[in-house]
């Protein structure tokens, strides 16, 4: 079945510092999601990648989606503390709606 | 006030009890999602449901069980054939078509004892 790998498991940073995480479905996806989960709370909706190679930013995030429709990375360019949790990356199938997410990645960061 | 109501926020069971945890949402949503997060893991998927009386199993269905009678509601019955059923339920909601995302609720945190 479709599987969504997603690394680093962790990762801790210095405030200021870039921070990146990488997400891999073992199918072609229709699109993919990015969402962030703070510490204690639910997962909420950060955005969605639909075409081939599209690329999309929000303030200091950057997000892409790969040619293959297969991967996609999350970047963040100079961390803040606010940027603290758990980013997800959440891959649909391309008929069953079936919504498959990645392990995530929790971010850390040294203020 | 529009949005996705999981209840109760937290639940403590005996080993060997059926439980069932609560979904609703008011967002007209036609696909229901239920997953299960573990300390430090992600999000697996356990049922999901695209209309009224159909759902399908997620990647660990094993153990429970769910319904959908009603296009609000989507309850997850946690089994005593569940082997290890603490954790933390999150319950979801989107359109029913393509490219919309997902919502959730609050979670319920289950502690069996």
């Amino acid at each position: 079945g479709q599987q969504v790998m997603q690394i680093p498991q962790y990762q801790h940073v210095q405030e200021g510092e870039d921070f990146t995480t990488y997400c891999n479905s073992s199918t072609t996806l229709s699109n993919i999601q990015w969402y962030k989960q703070r510490p204690g709370g639910h997962p909420v909706f950060l955005i969605q990648l639909v075409k081939s190679g599209e690329v999309k930013k929000q303030k200091r995030l950057t997000f892409q989606f790969g040619e293959a429709k297969k991967n996609s990375s999350l970047h963040i360019t100079a961390t803040q503390t606010t940027d603290v949790g758990t980013y997800f990356c959440a891959g649909l199938d391309q008929g069953a709606q079936k919504l498959v997410f990645g392990q995530g990645t929790r971010l850390t960061i040294n203020p | 006030d529009g949005g996705i109501t999981q209840s109760p926020k937290y639940l403590f069971r005996k080993e060997g009890q059926n439980v069932t945890l609560s979904c609703e949402q008011n967002l007209n949503h036609d696909a229901m999602y239920w997953y299960r997060q573990d300390p430090g893991q992600g999000l697996r998927l356990i049922y999901y449901s695209q209309i009224v009386n159909d759902f399908q199993k997620g990647d660990i269905a094993e153990g429970y069980s769910v319904s959908r009678e009603k296009k609000e509601s989507f309850p997850l019955t946690v089994t005593s054939a569940q082997k290890n059923p603490t954790a933390f339920y999150l319950c979801a909601s989107r359109q029913g078509f393509l490219n919309t995302e997902a919502f959730f609720g609050q979670g319920t945190r289950l502690t069996v004892v």
